[in-house]
């Protein structure tokens, strides 16, 4: 099974901050790698897939990036509703696995 | 506009059996893969199983391989996950979750429900 391991798994930011979340597989996954944003009670968000790709809808401050076993979350400039957990995940194989999630607090 | 909707969720003894469904409505069914997606409480996402537009390749995660199964009615527009032998450790919402296109990988999980609790207790 390929590991996706995330960092850090939470981390404090202030309004106006530039956020940057890692996620590293075990092997190469061929870019096929998604984010997701979770609020509290809520189902997961698709954010990008592709690894840079961005869901329709999704604002342009979230950018991905990376390849091989390396990705980025990138939020230009957080604004109070980006707080919340975001996963990744990697759908290159079954079966499909998550990253364990970076919380995003005040 | 797509939507997942999960029901069949509730309070289940350990070792009984539960049923899952996933009713799909805005895009055509049939021609999209399928997964189901757990969180426990205060936990993070796993990947359950998934399903082929057939029905005809199923995928598991470990510790449901031989309990759980999942299965579609295409003609119904719906997903469903049949839960034996149930464990504490079973207990999570579970949502269904799809590619937005038929093109698209199969794993790609673009649209999810909103999610069945399900409490395994005694």
């Amino acid at each position: 099974d390929i590991q996706m391991t995330q960092s850090p798994s939470s981390l404090s930011a202030s309004v106006g901050d530039r956020v940057t979340i890692t996620c590293r597989a075990s092997q190469d996954i061929n870019n096929y790698l998604a984010w997701f944003q979770q609020k509290p009670g809520k189902a997961p968000k698709s954010l990008i897939y592709g690894t840079s790709s961005l869901q329709g809808g999704v604002p342009s401050k979230f950018s991905g990036s990376g390849s091989g076993t390396d990705f980025t979350l990138t939020i230009s400039s957080l604004q109070p509703e980006d707080f919340a957990t975001y996963y990744c995940q990697q759908y290159n194989t079954y079966p499909l696995t998550f990253g364990g999630g970076t919380k995003v607090e005040i | 506009e797509v939507q997942l909707l999960e029901s069949g969720g509730g309070l289940v003894q350990p070792g009984r059996s539960l049923r899952l469904s996933c009713a799909a409505s805005g895009f055509t069914f049939s021609s999209h893969a399928m997964s189901w997606v757990r969180q426990a409480p205060g936990k993070g996402l796993e990947w359950v199983s998934a399903i082929s537009t057939s029905g005809d390749s199923t995928y598991y995660t470990d510790s449901v391989k031989g309990r759980f199964t999942i299965s579609r009615d295409n003609s119904k527009n719906t997903l469903y996950l049949h839960m034996n032998s149930l464990r504490a450790e079973d207990a999570a919402v579970y949502y269904c979750a799809t590619p937005i296109s038929p093109a698209a990988a199969a794993g790609r999980l673009d649209s999810w429900g909103q999610g069945t609790l399900v409490t395994v207790s005694s």
